[in-house]
Protein backbone atom coordinates (compact mmCIF):
# COMPACT_ATOMS: atom_id res chain seq x y z
CA UNK A 1 0.00 0.00 0.00
CA UNK A 2 1.62 3.07 -1.14
CA UNK A 3 -1.07 5.77 -0.65
CA UNK A 4 -1.95 8.28 1.40
CA UNK A 5 -5.54 8.87 1.87
CA UNK A 6 -7.55 12.17 3.48
CA UNK A 7 -10.92 12.55 4.55
CA UNK A 8 -13.05 14.63 3.83
CA UNK A 9 -12.34 15.17 -0.01
CA UNK A 10 -14.27 18.47 0.18
CA UNK A 11 -15.54 20.55 3.32
CA UNK A 12 -17.53 23.70 3.20
CA UNK A 13 -17.29 25.57 7.00
CA UNK A 14 -19.02 28.59 8.45
CA UNK A 15 -16.66 30.45 10.78
CA UNK A 16 -17.73 29.42 14.19
CA UNK A 17 -17.82 25.59 12.78
CA UNK A 18 -15.75 23.33 14.08
CA UNK A 19 -14.13 20.44 12.04
CA UNK A 20 -11.31 17.99 11.51
CA UNK A 21 -9.62 16.89 8.32
CA UNK A 22 -7.85 13.36 8.32
CA UNK A 23 -5.24 11.36 7.06
CA UNK A 24 -4.10 7.88 6.83
CA UNK A 25 -1.05 6.18 5.12
CA UNK A 26 -0.22 2.19 6.47
CA UNK A 27 3.82 2.29 4.23
CA UNK A 28 5.01 1.95 7.89
CA UNK A 29 6.58 5.85 7.49
CA UNK A 30 7.74 7.94 10.57
CA UNK A 31 7.23 11.26 9.36
CA UNK A 32 4.30 13.19 8.20
CA UNK A 33 3.06 16.22 7.13
CA UNK A 34 0.35 18.85 6.82
CA UNK A 35 0.70 21.91 3.83
CA UNK A 36 -1.62 24.56 2.69
CA UNK A 37 -2.10 25.01 -0.97
CA UNK A 38 -3.59 28.22 -2.49
CA UNK A 39 -4.76 28.17 -6.44
CA UNK A 40 -1.41 28.34 -8.67
CA UNK A 41 0.30 28.74 -5.40
CA UNK A 42 3.21 25.55 -4.35
CA UNK A 43 2.48 23.99 -0.99
CA UNK A 44 3.13 25.82 1.99
CA UNK A 45 4.83 23.68 4.56
CA UNK A 46 2.51 23.78 7.64
CA UNK A 47 3.35 21.26 10.35
CA UNK A 48 5.44 18.15 10.71
CA UNK A 49 5.09 15.13 12.61
CA UNK A 50 8.24 12.98 13.17
CA UNK A 51 7.78 10.14 15.45
CA UNK A 52 4.46 11.11 16.62
CA UNK A 53 5.80 13.86 17.64
CA UNK A 54 5.47 17.62 16.63
CA UNK A 55 8.94 18.99 15.12
CA UNK A 56 8.00 21.42 13.08
CA UNK A 57 5.31 24.36 13.43
CA UNK A 58 5.57 27.53 10.69
CA UNK A 59 4.20 29.65 13.02
CA UNK A 60 0.82 28.55 12.28
CA UNK A 61 -2.47 30.46 13.42
CA UNK A 62 -4.01 28.26 16.98
CA UNK A 63 -6.90 27.88 15.12
CA UNK A 64 -5.03 25.11 12.94
CA UNK A 65 -4.75 22.46 16.10
CA UNK A 66 -2.73 19.47 14.28
CA UNK A 67 -2.69 15.66 16.13
CA UNK A 68 -1.05 12.47 15.67
CA UNK A 69 -2.98 9.79 17.32
CA UNK A 70 -0.71 7.22 16.16
CA UNK A 71 1.96 7.00 13.57
CA UNK A 72 -0.66 5.74 10.63
CA UNK A 73 -2.89 8.67 11.50
CA UNK A 74 -2.76 12.98 11.35
CA UNK A 75 -5.76 14.75 11.84
CA UNK A 76 -6.00 18.61 11.68
CA UNK A 77 -8.66 20.12 13.90
CA UNK A 78 -10.05 23.48 12.88
CA UNK A 79 -12.04 25.89 14.67
CA UNK A 80 -13.18 30.02 13.83
CA UNK A 81 -11.70 29.86 10.91
CA UNK A 82 -11.43 32.97 8.01
CA UNK A 83 -12.51 32.68 4.70
CA UNK A 84 -8.92 33.19 3.92
CA UNK A 85 -8.44 30.09 5.25
CA UNK A 86 -9.95 28.72 1.82
CA UNK A 87 -7.54 26.35 0.49
CA UNK A 88 -6.13 22.37 -0.58
CA UNK A 89 -4.99 21.02 2.53
CA UNK A 90 -2.43 18.40 1.42
CA UNK A 91 -1.42 15.64 3.82
CA UNK A 92 2.13 13.93 3.21
CA UNK A 93 4.13 11.19 4.66
CA UNK A 94 8.02 10.09 4.28
CA UNK A 95 9.78 7.12 5.36
CA UNK A 96 11.11 10.04 8.23
CA UNK A 97 12.08 13.63 8.56
CA UNK A 98 16.12 12.94 8.98
CA UNK A 99 17.91 13.70 5.63
CA UNK A 100 16.30 12.97 2.22
CA UNK A 101 12.98 10.93 1.93
CA UNK A 102 10.41 10.82 -0.80
CA UNK A 103 7.01 12.60 0.77
CA UNK A 104 4.25 11.18 -0.73
CA UNK A 105 1.15 13.45 -0.62
CA UNK A 106 -2.64 12.12 -0.33
CA UNK A 107 -5.16 13.70 -2.54
CA UNK A 108 -6.21 16.48 -0.18
CA UNK A 109 -9.28 18.02 0.92
CA UNK A 110 -10.58 21.13 -0.91
CA UNK A 111 -11.78 23.68 1.97
CA UNK A 112 -13.93 26.52 1.50
CA UNK A 113 -15.00 28.63 4.77
CA UNK A 114 -17.76 30.93 4.25
CA UNK B 1 16.08 32.91 4.17
CA UNK B 2 16.10 31.17 1.15
CA UNK B 3 14.57 31.78 -2.21
CA UNK B 4 13.67 29.69 -5.29
CA UNK B 5 13.14 31.00 -8.93
CA UNK B 6 11.93 29.08 -11.73
CA UNK B 7 10.13 30.14 -14.73
CA UNK B 8 6.48 30.33 -14.29
CA UNK B 9 5.32 29.02 -17.85
CA UNK B 10 6.89 26.62 -20.57
CA UNK B 11 5.18 25.50 -23.40
CA UNK B 12 6.38 22.77 -25.78
CA UNK B 13 5.32 20.36 -28.47
CA UNK B 14 4.81 16.52 -28.56
CA UNK B 15 8.28 14.88 -28.91
CA UNK B 16 10.22 17.39 -27.82
CA UNK B 17 12.51 18.41 -25.23
CA UNK B 18 12.17 20.76 -22.47
CA UNK B 19 14.19 21.84 -19.94
CA UNK B 20 12.91 23.39 -16.78
CA UNK B 21 15.65 25.39 -14.50
CA UNK B 22 15.66 26.22 -10.57
CA UNK B 23 17.97 28.32 -8.93
CA UNK B 24 18.44 28.49 -4.96
CA UNK B 25 19.89 30.63 -2.46
CA UNK B 26 19.23 28.97 0.86
CA UNK B 27 21.74 28.09 4.12
CA UNK B 28 22.47 24.57 4.62
CA UNK B 29 21.44 22.98 1.49
CA UNK B 30 20.72 19.62 1.74
CA UNK B 31 19.50 18.60 -1.76
CA UNK B 32 17.27 19.63 -4.85
CA UNK B 33 13.86 17.81 -5.44
CA UNK B 34 11.07 17.83 -8.52
CA UNK B 35 7.72 17.51 -7.68
CA UNK B 36 4.36 17.45 -10.48
CA UNK B 37 1.24 18.11 -10.05
CA UNK B 38 -1.23 18.35 -12.57
CA UNK B 39 -4.43 20.33 -12.17
CA UNK B 40 -6.87 18.98 -9.12
CA UNK B 41 -4.21 16.44 -7.83
CA UNK B 42 -1.71 16.40 -5.71
CA UNK B 43 1.87 16.76 -6.40
CA UNK B 44 4.01 13.44 -6.70
CA UNK B 45 7.88 13.02 -6.50
CA UNK B 46 9.56 12.81 -9.71
CA UNK B 47 13.34 13.18 -8.51
CA UNK B 48 15.86 13.84 -5.74
CA UNK B 49 19.55 15.29 -6.44
CA UNK B 50 21.65 15.28 -3.06
CA UNK B 51 24.61 15.22 -5.35
CA UNK B 52 25.87 16.94 -7.93
CA UNK B 53 25.26 15.43 -11.45
CA UNK B 54 22.77 14.02 -13.63
CA UNK B 55 19.62 11.67 -12.21
CA UNK B 56 17.93 9.74 -14.90
CA UNK B 57 14.13 7.97 -14.17
CA UNK B 58 12.78 7.23 -17.81
CA UNK B 59 11.71 10.01 -19.46
CA UNK B 60 12.81 12.35 -16.91
CA UNK B 61 16.35 13.25 -15.55
CA UNK B 62 17.07 16.01 -12.96
CA UNK B 63 20.45 17.87 -12.39
CA UNK B 64 22.28 19.40 -9.57
CA UNK B 65 25.32 21.69 -9.41
CA UNK B 66 25.71 22.73 -5.98
CA UNK B 67 28.70 25.55 -7.00
CA UNK B 68 25.92 26.93 -9.28
CA UNK B 69 23.05 27.06 -6.86
CA UNK B 70 21.33 25.75 -9.97
CA UNK B 71 19.26 22.86 -10.91
CA UNK B 72 16.99 21.80 -13.90
CA UNK B 73 14.58 18.86 -15.04
CA UNK B 74 14.70 17.47 -17.99
CA UNK B 75 11.16 16.04 -19.46
CA UNK B 76 12.67 14.16 -22.75
CA UNK B 77 9.52 12.94 -25.48
CA UNK B 78 6.77 15.28 -24.14
CA UNK B 79 3.76 13.74 -24.34
CA UNK B 80 0.37 15.56 -23.88
CA UNK B 81 -0.23 14.27 -20.31
CA UNK B 82 3.02 15.74 -19.16
CA UNK B 83 1.34 18.97 -19.14
CA UNK B 84 1.08 19.77 -15.30
CA UNK B 85 2.94 22.61 -13.20
CA UNK B 86 6.36 21.28 -11.49
CA UNK B 87 7.97 22.58 -8.63
CA UNK B 88 11.33 22.45 -7.60
CA UNK B 89 11.47 22.20 -3.66
CA UNK B 90 14.79 22.61 -1.34
CA UNK B 91 15.44 20.66 1.56
CA UNK B 92 17.62 22.76 4.10
CA UNK B 93 20.39 20.47 6.28
CA UNK B 94 18.82 22.47 9.37
CA UNK B 95 15.11 21.75 10.35
CA UNK B 96 15.07 18.18 8.64
CA UNK B 97 11.98 17.36 6.87
CA UNK B 98 11.31 20.88 5.78
CA UNK B 99 10.99 21.29 2.35
CA UNK B 100 10.34 24.64 0.34
CA UNK B 101 8.84 24.56 -2.69
CA UNK B 102 9.62 26.97 -5.54
CA UNK B 103 6.57 28.88 -7.13
CA UNK B 104 6.04 26.39 -9.91
CA UNK B 105 6.33 26.10 -13.58
CA UNK B 106 3.39 25.58 -15.72
CA UNK B 107 4.21 23.11 -18.77
CA UNK B 108 1.38 23.44 -21.69
CA UNK B 109 2.23 20.83 -24.26
CA UNK B 110 0.82 21.30 -27.70
CA UNK B 111 -0.49 18.69 -30.32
Amino acid sequence: DTEVTQTPKHLVMGMTNKKSLKCEQHMGHRAMYWYKQKAKKPPELMFVYSYEKLSINESVPSRFSPECPNSSLLNLHLHALQPEDSALYLCASSQDSSGYNEQFFGPGTRLTVL
Amino acid sequence: GQSLEQPSEVTAVEGAIVQINCTYQTSGFYGLSWYQQHDGGAPTFLSYNGLDGLEETGRFSSFLSRSDSYGYLLLQELQMKDSASYFCAVLRKTNAGKSTFGDGTTLTVKP
